[in-house]
Formats: structure tokens, sequence, C-alpha cells
């Protein structure tokens, strides 16, 4: 099975930099994605990394260690608008199921 | 546009009363999933389908059923609903497996008393 952890709760400062850590264990690892939900609403997709090392794409960067089982997601110069849950989720097995973690609820104060 | 629509966004039904909650998607993705999201346990997979007429359980298929006729429709039934399965339901599709980039519905908030 897949064991995927990141923290529940995190709080940071407009304009400000914070990293949201998560680690796996799973078998058959596809790939690592990162998704961001607002109170509410659907999922939305920010990130994929399948091979080591950092992916940036604007103010948002996704970091992944395969052989550390070890990813992270970097938010630079923070928004209020950032403040959501953070979900961490890893492809795996033969029919390349997604798996999240619980997520971690991002309050970013003024 | 292309998205994922869910029907109904709301419902509140009763114990043991039959309840189809719909699925569909317009950009011709072969994989499409359920999932139901509860406080502190995360988006939670209950079926899968990779193509037409190919499901499969995911973790949480107890008191589920799915089915897959057509490639745009994947509508998620509770035979006999329990209390237990009050809870929001996503459907999620993906252009051809479950580790690509997947696309959300805007989810269903279902009630059993």
């Amino acid at each position: 099975g897949q064991n995927i952890d990141q923290p529940t709760e995190m709080t940071a400062t407009e304009g400000a930099i914070v990293q949201i850590n998560c680690t796996y264990q799973t078998s058959g690892f596809n790939g690592l994605f990162w998704y961001q939900q607002h109170a509410g609403e659907a999922p939305t997709f920010l990130s994929y990394n399948v091979l080591d090392g950092l992916e940036e794409k604007g103010r948002f960067s996704s970091f992944l260690s395969r052989s550390k089982g070890y990813s992270y997601l970097l938010l630079k110069e923070l928004q209020m608008k950032d403040s959501a849950s953070y979900l961490c989720a890893v492809g795996s097995g033969s029919a390349r199921q997604l798996t999240f973690g619980s997520g971690t609820q991002l309050t970013v104060l003024p | 546009e292309a998205q994922v629509t869910q029907n109904p966004r709301y419902l509140i039904t009763v114990t043991g009363k039959k309840l189809t909650v719909t699925c569909s998607q317009n950009m011709n993705h072969e994989y499409m999933s359920w999932y139901r999201q509860d406080p502190g346990l995360g988006l939670r997979q209950i079926y899968y389908s990779m193509n037409v007429e190919v499901t499969d359980k995911g973790d949480v298929p107890e008191g589920y059923k799915v089915s897959r006729k057509e490639k745009r429709n994947f509508p998620l039934i509770l035979e006999s609903p329990s209390p237990n399965q009050t809870s929001l339901y996503f459907c999620a599709s993906s252009p051809q497996t479950g580790s690509d980039e997947a696309f959300f519905g805007q989810g269903t908030r279902l009630t059993v008393v």
C-alpha cells in the first residue's frame, strides 16, 4: 500500500516563502503531484514531478527525491489567495492510481 | 469549455433510499474515478475506470457501485445509503491513466440521515 505524510497545518505571512513537505512510501512509483484546494471547491493541479529535481512554475516550485521518498512544494511571494489546502498525491501501481495525502492547510496572514 | 460535471451539488437523503450521482466529462478522457473526502482523511478513491466497460475497486469501495457504459459518463450508485456515507464526493478524469493530471468535478455534498 501507500503511505503519504504531510503537515496538517502551516501559517505564513503575506510576501514570505513557505515550504510544504511531503514524504511517501509506495511501490511502483509513477510520479508525484501537488494540488491546491480552496475551501468548498475542487482540487486543481499545481505540479507534477516524476524525475528527481526541482520544477519551477512561476511563484510555485516542486522538488522530488525518489531515493528519499520526499517532495516539497515551495510557494514564494505569498498572497492572501494562497490560503488553501495543499494536497500531495502519488501515482503508483499497474493501474497508475493516484493516492492522496490528508492535505496541508496553509493560512496566509496579512 | 473543458470540464467535469457532477450532479447534484448537494443532496440530503434517508438511509436505504437508492441514489445516483452523475459525472460527465467532455475531454474524451479514458480514465475516470470517484473519491470521497472526509476531514482528516483526505481524498480516498472509491472506484476507477480505465476505459469503457473497465472498472475496478479503489481503496474504499464498500457500499458503492459504478458503471462505465460510455466514455464520457461515470455514475456513482449508492444502492442502500447509510449515515457513514455522508461525505463530500468528487469525480475526476485524466487523459489516459490515474497518474496523469486529474480534472475534478465541482463536488457533491451528500448527507444521509
